[in-house]
């Protein structure tokens, strides 16, 4: 069983902090990595994916992989009120699968407080 | 440029009934993903389908069951409902036919999902 392991939080920080949204997952063999932001009531959105191990940047947004440790990180930048929702970690499963199957954190609930 | 669409946005069946759920992939998206998302929880692949074909199957009963017709279309046949099975059906599209590392291959776009009360 490939599991994805978040924790559901709530995470609340003030506007303008940094918010740090974390997840392991259990599949060695895994090689693609995704963020999803989901606002209640709503379908998730792509916001970020990683190949690599290290940390690539997209506006506001970073996301850190660590192979090794099996660690997935997302790091927002001066929170915004409109960042508050949940974020779905999502791994891609290994090169030996059929066709593209994605297992999903249970995601971390994030507030920011203006 | 259409988005992913699912129809019908609410539905409301009882135990033991049977239910269609409907997908129209994006515009120029072949691939078609299935997902259950109960309350609270990630989503749960249930299917993938590519060339009108199952290509990859999720931890979900036979119960479960699905097409894809030439037009990239798809739908979500749930047989002997059971309570359980209340959630938010999201439908998911995707290029099809990529490798590792595929960005185009990689990026879903979800559909504003089918949500599903069991009584």
């Amino acid at each position: 069983q490939k599991e994805v392991e978040q924790n559901s939080g709530p995470l609340s920080v003030p506007e303008g902090a940094i918010a740090s949204l974390n997840c392991t997952y259990s599949d060695r063999g895994s090689q693609s990595f995704f963020w999803y932001r989901q606002y209640s009531g709503k379908s998730p959105e792509l916001i970020m994916f990683i190949y690599s191990n290290g940390d690539k940047e997209d506006g506001r947004f970073t996301a850190q992989l660590n192979k090794a440790s099996q660690y997935v990180s997302l790091l927002i930048r001066d929170s915004q009120p409109s960042d508050s929702a949940t974020y779905l970690c999502a791994v891609k499963g290994p090169p030996l699968n059929t066709g593209n199957q994605f297992y999903f954190g249970t995601g971390t609930s994030l507030t920011v407080i203006p | 440029d259409a988005g992913v669409t699912q129809s019908p946005t609410h539905l409301i069946k009882t135990r033991g009934q049977q239910v269609t759920l409907r997908c129209s992939p994006k515009s120029g998206h072949d691939t078609v993903s299935w997902y259950q998302q109960a309350l609270g929880q990630g989503p749960q692949f249930i299917f993938q389908y590519y060339e009108e074909e199952e290509r990859q199957r999720g931890n979900f009963p036979d119960r479960f069951s699905g097409h894809q017709f030439p037009n990239y279309s798809s739908e979500l046949n749930v047989n002997a409902l059971l309570l359980g099975d209340s959630a938010l059906y999201l439908c998911a599209s995707s290029l099809g036919g990529g490798g590792l590392y595929d960005v185009r291959t990689d990026t879903q776009y979800f559909g504003p999902g089918t949500r599903l009360t069991v009584l």
